[in-house]
């Protein structure tokens, strides 16, 4: 089976810029996930997508957003781009069979770097 | 207000040898827990996981024991390998946040041939 991938996996913009990355979950994986990966803020949450509806979200600006389209892939956007965005956004799939207790499997990510 | 902690950033051990990866959570929500390998620029791959009704779960060479009462989770891994070199978080799930992943800081080890 296929692993999650996530595109671009490198990206450069510039302040005030907006960003869209994509991930495209395991096969039969109806959950996704995103975190953000910083050197000072470690690795945090941002959104989890399900049966294309938001079901949780992380303590993030209104500047990050993101959806599922109906065959689980996700997008996330990030508008008004801030040097502090420069990060590794990952992404990761579940199955979701029930609401929690379950693993995670992330894709390699998107590095993100703004200038 | 860290509710996964990881308190050794780092970690070496000569190969062979026995690894101990250490973590403290508080928020006594937390049900499931995870242990992720990761390296530089690369997505975490996941190890191994242990729910709450368990004290131990064991996958090979690795082992992880949770002590509710004290809070902690150990990532056992015997013997160590120089291919384990690599940064390591503890991850936690509540039961009742869905699937959010909260991550403990990680801590780096080095397996020393």
């Amino acid at each position: 089976k296929a692993g999650v991938t996530q595109t671009p996996r490198y990206l450069i913009k510039t302040r005030g810029q907006q960003v869209t990355l994509s991930c495209s979950p395991i096969s039969g994986h109806r959950s996704v996930s995103w975190y953000q990966q910083t050197p000072g803020q470690g690795l945090q949450f941002l959104f989890e997508y399900f049966s294309e509806t938001q079901r949780n979200k992380g303590n993030f600006p209104g500047r990050f957003s993101g959806r599922q389209f109906s065959n689980s892939r996700s997008e996330m956007n990030v508008s008004t781009l801030e040097l502090g965005d420069s990060a590794l956004y990952l992404c990761a799939s579940s199955l979701a069979t029930s609401a929690s207790q379950e693993t995670q499997y992330f894709g390699p990510g998107t590095r993100l770097l703004v200038l | 207000d860290q509710q996964v902690k990881q308190n050794s950033p780092s970690l070496s051990v000569q190969e062979g040898r026995i690894s101990i990866l250490n973590c403290d959570y508080t928020n006594s929500m937390f049900d499931y827990f995870l242990w992720y390998k990761k390296y530089p620029a690369e997505g975490p791959t996941f190890l191994i996981s242990i729910s709450s009704i368990k004290d131990k779960n064991e996958d090979g060479r690795f082992t992880v024991f949770l002590n509710k009462s004290a809070k902690h989770l150990s990532l056992h891994i015997v013997p160590s390998q120089p291919g384990d070199s690599a940064v390591y978080f503890c991850a936690a799930i509540s039961n009742n946040a869905g699937n959010m992943l909260t991550f403990g800081g990680g801590t780096r080890l080095m397996v020393k041939p």
